[in-house]
């Protein structure tokens, strides 16, 4: 069964500073994995997604996910984090071959203190 | 959120009665879903529909209904059988159904509080 981890409730950074939102994820077949991002009171804005090929894939707003097949991760990154970063931060996966479900995780919070 | 509607945005439900989120996208996508977000939980998916007139149980189904009568619009039934409404519902569809690589898009979400 596929599923999807992101071992940090919340995950504190000053502005300015790098930033990692860590997914870890189990799927029996090749993975499709994409990151959103949520404010409160608001739906899931998506950020980025794996499919194939290079395994740094970019996306909105300067972030950026690392897709590691050995470690079964797929870490979200920005080089200087801003205060308007604040928010929900969603990783999910598909199983590529013939899946149908998308499994979200349970979300880490992300506090940038300017 | 662009292109996918729902509404209202708070929703208040008495004990024993049926309410209905509504679901209208504009992106002339063939997928749409319904989503259950609790605290600290990941989405859950309580229905998807593929196409027009088809649509099938996600994990926590039980409680819920939906028709798809038109491409643009999916309505979810809370009814009085789901024991625990109170949630954050979210709507999204994507382009060419739910085993493709297509990005689902989401809504803004309805509020529903039970009294």
């Amino acid at each position: 069964a596929q599923s999807v981890a992101q071992p940090e409730d919340q995950v504190n950074v000053a502005e300015g500073n790098p930033l990692t939102v860590k997914c870890t994820y189990s799927v029996s077949g090749n993975p499709y994995l994409f990151w959103y991002v949520q404010y409160p009171n608001r739906g899931l804005q998506f950020l980025l997604k794996y499919i194939t090929g290079d395994n740094l894939v970019k996306g909105s707003y300067g972030f950026e996910a690392e897709f590691n097949k050995s470690q079964t991760s797929f870490h979200l990154k920005k080089p200087s984090a801003l205060v308007s970063d604040s928010a929900l931060y969603f990783c999910a996966v598909r199983e590529g071959t013939g899946g149908f479900k998308t499994i979200f995780g349970a979300g880490t919070r992300l506090f940038v203190k300017a | 959120d662009g292109g996918i509607t729902q509404s209202p945005k708070y929703l208040f439900r008495k004990e024993g009665q049926n309410v209905t989120l509504s679901c209208e996208q504009n992106l002339n996508h063939d997928a749409m879903y319904w989503y259950r977000q609790d605290p600290g939980q990941g989405l859950r998916l309580i229905y998807y529909s593929q196409i027009v007139n088809d649509f099938q149980k996600g994990d926590i189904a039980e409680g819920y209904s939906v028709s798809r009568e038109k491409k643009e619009s999916f309505p979810l039934t809370v009814t009085s059988a789901q024991k625990n409404p109170t949630a954050f519902y979210l709507c999204a569809s994507s382009n060419r159904g739910v085993a493709s690589t297509d990005t689902q898009y989401f809504g803004p979400g309805t509020r529903l509080t039970v009294l």
